[in-house]
């Protein structure tokens, strides 16, 4: 099983270039995420999907948007990169949104931004 | 001035000794644990997790230890070997705006020498 798969892998942008990061998980999960990773720092949540049809901010938003496009899928879009969102970015998903149950994780999109 | 968030905690140890992780959460409300496993260029696996009605959980090699009343989440791993050395995160899911989110903390580097 592939689980979560982010694409892409790397990318590099130019400062006020966009771009969209995707996201697929094929667990039949309800709820996805987007977290960002920075050196040194616990993840953080950006946006997150709580079940198809809905999104909602997370501690750090500014500056994304995302679309949950159907259930399998949930992309992050950077609309005008700037460099503070030099980071890599990780796609969760779980069962349930706030149930006790873990969220599985891609292996993140690794983004610079010049 | 120091530069916080840039240096993880460190944990090293020989080859086939047991380590020990540890983790404070914040709040004493939080209901759900879940211990991660992030190796270099991956995202975060799930390794275990524990229930607030819980004190202890048992996996593969692994332990989990909550402790409520100081807070304190601990990963015990046996007999460490070399595929160990990772960055180890606790993560606590706390009320949110809507519902309940994990939060994850900034992690332990293990090292596991040979």
């Amino acid at each position: 099983n592939a689980g979560v798969t982010q694409t892409p892998k790397f990318q590099v942008l130019k400062t006020g270039q966009s771009m969209t990061l995707q996201c697929a998980q094929d667990m039949n999960h309800n709820s996805m995420y987007w977290y960002r990773q920075d050196p040194g720092m616990g993840l953080r949540l950006i946006y997150y999907s709580a079940s198809e049809g809905t999104t909602d901010k997370g501690e750090v938003p500014n500056g994304y948007n995302v679309s949950r496009l159907n259930k399998r899928e949930f992309s992050l879009r950077l609309e005008s990169a700037a460099p503070s969102q030099t980071s890599v970015y990780f796609c969760a998903s779980s069962v349930e949104w706030g149930s006790n149950q873990p969220q599985h994780f891609g292996d993140g999109t690794r983004l610079s931004i010049l | 001035g120091e530069s916080v968030g840039l240096h993880l905690p460190t944990l090293s140890v020989q080859e086939g000794d047991n380590s020990i992780i540890n983790c404070a959460y914040s709040n004493s409300a939080s209901d759900y644990f879940i211990w991660y496993k992030q190796e270099s260029g991956k995202g975060p696996q799930f390794i275990i997790d524990i229930r607030s009605n819980m004190d202890k959980r048992q996996g593969q090699r692994v332990t989990v230890l909550l402790n409520k009343t100081v807070k304190h989440l601990s990963l015990q791993i046996a007999a460490t070997q070399p595929g160990d050395s990772a960055v180890y995160f606790c993560a606590e899911k706390k009320a949110w705006t809507s519902g309940s989110r994990l939060t994850f903390g900034e992690g332990t580097q293990l090292t596991v020498n040979p």
